[in-house]
């Protein structure tokens, strides 16, 4: 969808590093969400957010950090935490009316 | 624990035929089903949501229905074409988490020319 913007598109990282992967979105919705997915598992949610300043954690947020500061933007950090962060990462937002989701062209990181 | 399962993880089919995507759920308590289409590399394309109260949503050559009770969704697709040679997923959110999509793990789906 042409109004959610994730880059870098691919991005490179030698063991621990941090990096930051920048989800921004000119459609005004609310909701926001973080998502990785590997070969064989399906999408896991890392992080999500409903409002500026405040977020909650997914189902595999250890290794992960994420801010709210402004309504547009819902930037993900992959720490050197993270064990395995090798992983195509999606950025996804939501509006409250009927919760249809819609992503990102996604960002994918390599650990070299 | 919610869960849902998408079977087959892949299917082959000669162009022209219509075929039918399959989606099963645990707990028919649900929310909303979103059907969504992902080629290589991609994000996501959102497809078709079915909020609880419905039985079925189309758009173009796409038909999606939703049993609850059987905890079924089956995604109906009219005179395949190459094009839509891709991965489909569907995903489910529940009430009670309605902040959440579970995601089946998808039916990689060739249309053979």
């Amino acid at each position: 969808d042409g109004g959610i913007t994730q880059s870098p598109k691919y991005l490179f990282r030698k063991e621990g590093q941090n990096v930051t992967l920048s989800c921004e979105q000119n459609l005004n919705h609310d909701a926001m969400y973080w998502y990785r997915q590997d070969p064989g598992q399906g999408l896991r949610l890392i992080y999500y957010s409903q409002i500026v300043n405040d977020f909650q954690k997914g189902d595999i947020a250890e290794g992960y950090s994420v801010s709210r500061e402004k309504k547009e933007s819902f930037p993900l950090t992959v720490t050197s935490a993270q064990k395995n962060p090798t992983a195509f990462y999606l950025c996804a937002i939501s509006g409250t009316v009927t919760g249809e989701l819609f992503f990102g062209e996604g960002s994918r990181l390599t650990v070299l | 624990k919610q869960e849902v399962t998408q079977i087959p993880a892949a299917l082959s089919v000669p162009e022209g035929e219509n075929l039918v995507l399959n989606c099963s759920f645990t707990d028919s308590a649900i929310y909303n089903l979103q059907w969504f289409r992902q080629d290589p590399g991609k994000g996501l394309t959102s497809l078709l949501l079915i909020q609880s109260s419905q039985r079925e949503q189309t758009s173009g050559r796409l038909n999606a229905s939703l049993d609850k009770s059987s905890g079924r969704s089956t995604l109906y697709i009219a005179a395949s074409q190459p094009g839509d040679s891709a991965t489909y997923l569907c995903a489910v959110r529940w009430y009670g988490a309605t902040n959440k999509l579970i995601f089946g793990t998808g039916t990689l789906l060739a249309v053979q020319p």
